[in-house]
């Protein structure tokens, strides 16, 4: 069964600091993708980033960046040069490529920047 | 503006009482899927529909059902509630099936049972 662990419940980074949120997951799927949400306090879910499991560069979307590591299982997000607008809770997200469409999300980071 | 249009925004009812939550996915995207987002918790998957047909179920109680429309339009129907039934949910769509598909979301609708 797919399963995400975030294992940062919350983090505190001062701004202009860079920030690793930590992503594990587990699948027997060998296509996958990966997906990265913010939520900030306003309530909506952002889109930020798309790994696929036979990409073999890791992505990177402006500031954003996914630190993919397959045999791991590992899929880091880095934001560099951390605002304050960062300030909000980050989920990691799995798809997987057979059996059912569900999508399943992590338990989330919620990531502090301090001023 | 993701183009996932969810009502009510907010909802306040009383134990007991059924309420029916409304998505009308983004222009084209055949999938729709529903979360459950309780106070500080992640997004719990609730079931998921594509083109009509129901393809994927989470841990959706007994007492909740949903449904799309032929026009695509999704409906979350919520009954005998229950004080934990409060919880924001989201609806939200991807154009296919596919693991490279992202979900669009909504901007959710807040459920209060009191």
């Amino acid at each position: 069964a797919q399963k995400i662990t975030q294992t940062q419940p919350g983090m505190f980074v001062q701004e202009k600091e860079a920030v690793t949120l930590d992503c594990t997951y587990d699948t027997s799927d060998q296509s996958y993708g990966l997906f990265w949400y913010k939520q900030p306090s306003s309530g909506e879910m952002i889109f930020l980033i798309y790994q696929g499991s036979y990409d073999e560069q890791n992505a990177t979307e402006g500031r954003y960046s996914l630190n993919f590591q397959k045999a791991r299982k590992s899929a880091n997000l880095v934001i560099s040069a951390s605002q304050l607008g960062d300030s909000a809770m980050y989920f990691c997200a799995m798809r997987e490529g057979s059996g059912d469409d569900k999508i399943i999300f992590g338990k989330g980071t919620r990531l502090h920047i301090l001023p | 503006d993701s183009g996932v249009t969810q009502t009510p925004k907010h909802l306040i009812t009383a134990t007991g009482q059924r309420v029916t939550l409304r998505c009308s996915p983004r222009s084209g995207d055949l999938s729709v899927y529903w979360y459950q987002q309780s106070l500080d918790q992640g997004l719990q998957f609730l079931i998921q529909y594509y083109n009509g047909e129901e393809r994927a179920k989470g841990n959706i109680l007994e007492r909740f059902s949903a449904q799309q429309f032929p026009d695509l339009h999704s409906e979350l129907n919520l009954s005998s509630l229950e004080l934990g039934d409060s919880a924001l949910y989201f609806c939200a769509s991807s154009p296919r099936q596919g693991v490279n598909e992202k979900l669009f979301f909504g901007s959710g609708t807040q459920l209060s049972v009191l």
